[in-house]
């Protein structure tokens, strides 16, 4: 398995330009999620999604669009890009397992955005 | 805003020493996660302790959770500079809902 997968590892945007950063997990996992990594934050929360077709907001949501038309990719589409998007993005997807208890979560290596 | 809060920021200790970490959170959890994070690399994750859990052991780490002061604990023992990295904890709540980080404390081991 490759595990969970990233595309770009690094992107330069100009404000006001789009762009989907991509995500893919061969995990079979029902549950993807985005985070956005800023130094001395630790992680927050973007977009997630519990399955095929259906995404939710996280804490931090204002700016980004997701879908979830497949079981497999989760991507992220930033909408027009602002120097506050200036980040480093991380996929995550976890199989829920039993119960309702959130389990464990797999990273890709995560994207290097900078909005200048 | 942020649940999971992780004491020291940073800490520093020489090869072979032990190294304790604290998590502290705010609202009731199902579960607690520990993640490494090495420098310009994504996270890995260490260990999942859940809500009905004391102290978990995985090789060289050792996890506690109180729940009833809402914190828990990771201990790494015997520490290598390849443990250098920054450890977060996470918070799960309800599935498919929020899994909140801390800021997380940046170990060095020094050799």
């Amino acid at each position: 398995n490759a595990g969970v997968t990233q595309t770009p590892k690094f992107q330069v945007l100009k404000t006001g330009q789009s762009m989907t950063l991509q995500c893919a997990q061969d995990m079979n996992h029902e549950y993807m999620s985005w985070y956005r990594q800023d130094p001395g934050m630790g992680l927050r929360l973007i977009h997630y999604s519990v399955g095929a077709g259906i995404t939710d907001q996280g804490e931090v949501p204002n700016g980004y669009n997701v879908s979830r038309s497949t079981t497999e990719d989760f991507p992220l589409r930033l909408l027009s890009a602002a120097p506050s998007q200036t980040s480093v993005y991380f996929c995550a997807s976890s199989y829920p397992g039993l119960g309702t208890s959130t389990d464990t979560q797999y990273f890709g290596p995560g994207t290097r955005l900078t909005v200048l | 805003s942020q649940q999971g809060e992780e004491d020291p920021q940073a800490l520093s200790i020489q090869e072979g020493e032990n190294a304790t970490m604290n998590c502290s959170y705010k609202t009731s959890i199902n579960n607690l996660q520990w993640y490494r994070q090495n420098s310009g690399r994504g996270l890995v994750h260490l260990i999942l302790i859940r809500s009905n859990e004391r102290e978990k052991h995985s090789g060289r780490l050792r996890v506690t959770l109180d729940t009833s002061k809402k914190s828990s604990s990771l201990l790494i023992t015997a520490s290598r500079a390849a443990d250098t990295a920054s450890y977060f904890c996470a918070t799960g709540s309800n599935y498919g809902q929020n899994i909140v980080f801390g800021p997380g404390t940046r170990l060095s081991v020094l050799p």
